[in-house]
């Protein structure tokens, strides 16, 4: 079945430190993956997206690219803010391989960046 | 931009009650789906609906049922509440076609229910 594996945390880090959260997948066909962001007592934002192999997903400063050959999407960030601070679910869904696929999300990165 | 409204935003209940949580998509959405999240824990997918009709089936136990009225707005009904039960609940939306394509969904803020 598809499955996503992500690093665990918490990930401590000082402001303007570089980010990696690793995140690797298993799917039968051709996901999309996402990167979804949960602030303290909020609901799930989409970070960013990418739909097809070497795909580049980007929004506020974080990256992340569609490696098909690792099965890897990992997040990253030149220079965290405090404002970061949050938990990161990578997340997929195979969608082209049946209609209704859901979104199946890694086990989510606490991201705690200190001033 | 409008986007996916759920209520009630916290709701308590005492154990053996029932509960009612609505999801209201975006505009022009057809498809809803119902995710838990526990404390510390990633969300799990519970149901889905396309234009009505469940489409897709997760983790949801038998206590509970839920159901797309016309209008495409959702109800998640929950009976013989369980302290186990107590989490944030979360509804997405999305457009069918447009899902096909990218595979995303649109999430509201959920819906924190505590059961004592």
């Amino acid at each position: 079945g598809n499955s996503v594996t992500q690093m665990e945390g918490p990930v401590t880090l000082s402001e303007e430190a570089f980010l990696t959260i690793n995140c690797t997948y298993t799917a039968t066909g051709y996901p999309s993956l996402f990167w979804y962001v949960q602030y303290p007592g909020e609901g799930l934002q989409l970070l960013l997206k990418a739909t097809k192999a070497d795909d580049k997903g980007s929004n506020k400063g974080f990256e992340a690219t569609y490696r098909k050959e690792t099965t890897s999407f990992h997040l990253e960030k030149g220079s965290v803010q405090v404002s970061d601070s949050a938990v990161y679910f990578c997340a997929l869904s195979d969608h082209r391989n049946t209609g209704f696929q859901k979104l199946v999300f890694g086990t989510g990165t606490r991201l705690l960046v200190s001033p | 931009a409008a986007g996916v409204i759920q209520s009630p935003r916290h709701l308590i209940k005492e154990k053996r009650e029932t509960a009612t949580l609505k999801c209201y998509p975006i505009p022009r959405h057809d498809t809803v789906y119902w995710y838990q999240q526990g404390p510390g824990q990633d969300p799990q997918f519970l149901i889905s609906f396309y234009e009505k009709m469940q489409s897709d089936k997760g983790s949801i136990p038998d206590r509970f049922s839920a159901q797309q009225f016309s209008d495409y707005h959702s109800e998640l009904n929950m009976s013989s509440l369980e302290l186990g039960d107590s989490a944030l609940y979360f509804c997405a939306s999305s457009l069918e076609v447009y899902r096909e394509n990218t595979g995303e969904l649109f999430f509201g803020e959920g819906s924190r229910l505590t059961v004592l």
